[in-house]
């Protein structure tokens, strides 16, 4: 199957700081690709579609000054979760679009603790 | 909008022994319904894509169905590494997927 990395696969930091998470698709172009979150024992909640050459769409209740989305290429989408508190520690997931088929595939996640 | 709903939560099954999952769903415009598997701390793990009502697919144990409101995940003789949270989706027209809360299946040996 198609392959999505994402890296890191986890991150420690301190509260104030901005961490970058990376999408990549391996072996597709993919022209969306969404960032999800998850909480333990919960399932993905869609925070965000991303576009290739053009602004994110955030979901209701998403703040898009706090998760910034940059999606510079077709195989590539970045996260920036910017002045990282404790409440934004959690499990955060990405998915690339393939271009053709329209199947969704995930990368492995990105496990952010902000201490 | 949008809604999966799964049952049960959760899923104990002896080596062997066959079950299913149930995903029901409302979407306005269904473009597919996506079944994963995801081990803990671990992204999920695309399983199967149903197009349209009566649409099955198979792969090893697992047996994917599709009606106008709901799917099912059999599970025939599953083995302990079967042992996962199966996540059931649906994408809308504008390919957003809306997630149910998943099943936790836990298989014994």
């Amino acid at each position: 199957g198609a392959v999505v990395s994402q890296h890191p696969s986890w991150v420690i930091c301190k509260s104030g700081t901005s961490v970058k998470i990376e999408c990549r698709s391996l072996d597709f172009q993919a022209t969306t690709m969404f960032w999800y979150r998850q909480f333990p024992k919960q399932s993905l909640m869609l925070m965000a579609t991303s576009n290739e050459g053009s602004k994110a769409t955030y979901e209701q209740g998403v703040e898009k000054d706090k998760f910034l989305i940059n999606h510079a290429s077709l195989t590539l989408s970045t996260l920036t979760v910017t002045s990282a508190h404790p409440e934004d520690s959690s499990f955060y997931i990405c998915s690339a679009r393939q271009f053709i088929r329209g199947e969704l595939f995930f990368g492995e996640g990105s496990r952010l603790t902000v201490l | 909008e949008d809604q999966v709903t799964q049952s049960p939560e959760a899923l104990r099954l002896q080596e062997g022994e066959s079950s299913s999952l149930n995903c029901s769903y409302t979407v306005s415009g269904l473009r597919g319904l996506f079944w994963y598997r995801q081990d803990p701390g671990k992204g999920p793990e695309f399983l199967f894509t149903l197009y349209s009502a009566g649409e099955e697919k198979e792969k090893e144990r697992l047996k994917a169905t599709l009606t106008k409101k709901e799917s099912f995940l059999h599970i025939t003789a599953p083995k302990p590494e079967d042992s996962a949270t199966y996540l059931c989706a649906v994408q809308s027209n504008d390919y957003k997927l809306s997630f149910g809360a998943g099943t936790t299946v836990t298989v014994r040996a």
